[in-house]
């Protein structure tokens, strides 16, 4: 299993809170993924980045911010949780950006806004 | 709007069966095609992928059929085993400015039975 762990992994919280998901990787790979999973939606990637404090947004990035201040680790905040945004929340890891590289994802974070 | 259609949502399939699950696209910029298999309460893993300049792709039990013309591709499981029991999700990926964007089919629930 590619070395990628996410904190917390359930989390209940109440509407309007802000909350932090962290996805720690021991592989050193450049890329690093935040995706959302919905049921009658597959996979959606919210924000990506490419190295250290380079990111960018995915197609459903509305409501959420990243950062990446180490190699190793890439956050995800919700400003302010809204219902919408419960959800299983999946860190995943490349080594590069071409299409072909495998795709490494961690075991989720379960978040339910109440 | 799918951008990758996934037919069908879920299968239930008899021990020692073929399952096939079904995907098509429209987008020919899409030049990379992985399934994933997921367990409950686990992130998708890669499975097997195929490129489009070839028509089939085999992995032990594992085949993936491509019709490039036809812009559809498919999983055939062989010999299904209730081990294989999950959410197999396809996918479709281009180079978007130097990432790889990976689209997602809505995941199809197999279920094997002995």
């Amino acid at each position: 299993d590619a070395g990628i762990t996410q904190s917390p992994r359930h989390k209940v919280t109440e509407t309007g809170t802000p909350v932090t998901l962290r996805c720690h990787q021991t592989e050193n790979h450049r890329y690093m993924y935040w995706y959302r999973q919905d049921p009658g939606h597959g996979l959606r990637l919210i924000h990506y980045s490419y190295g250290v404090k380079d990111t960018d947004k995915g197609e459903v990035s509305d409501g959420y911010s990243v950062s990446r201040s180490k190699t190793e680790d890439f956050l995800l905040t919700l400003e302010s949780a809204t219902s919408s945004q419960t959800s299983v929340y999946f860190c995943a890891i490349s080594e590069t950006g071409n299409p072909g590289n495998t795709i490494y994802f961690g075991e989720g974070s379960w978040l339910t806004v109440v | 709007q799918q951008q990758v259609k996934q037919s069908p949502q879920s299968l239930i399939v008899q021990k020692g069966g073929i399952s096939i699950i079904n995907c098509a696209y429209e987008n020919t910029a899409f030049d990379y095609f992985p399934w994933y298999q997921q367990f409950p309460g686990k992130g998708p893993a890669l499975l097997i992928a195929i490129r489009p300049d070839v028509s089939e792709k085999k992995e032990g039990r594992f085949t993936i059929s491509f019709n490039k013309s036809a812009k559809q591709f498919s999983l055939h499981i062989m010999d299904s085993q209730p081990g294989d029991s999950a959410t197999y999700f396809c996918a479709a990926t281009s180079n978007s400015g130097g990432y790889q964007k990976v689209t997602f089919g809505i995941g199809t629930k197999l279920q094997v039975i002995p």
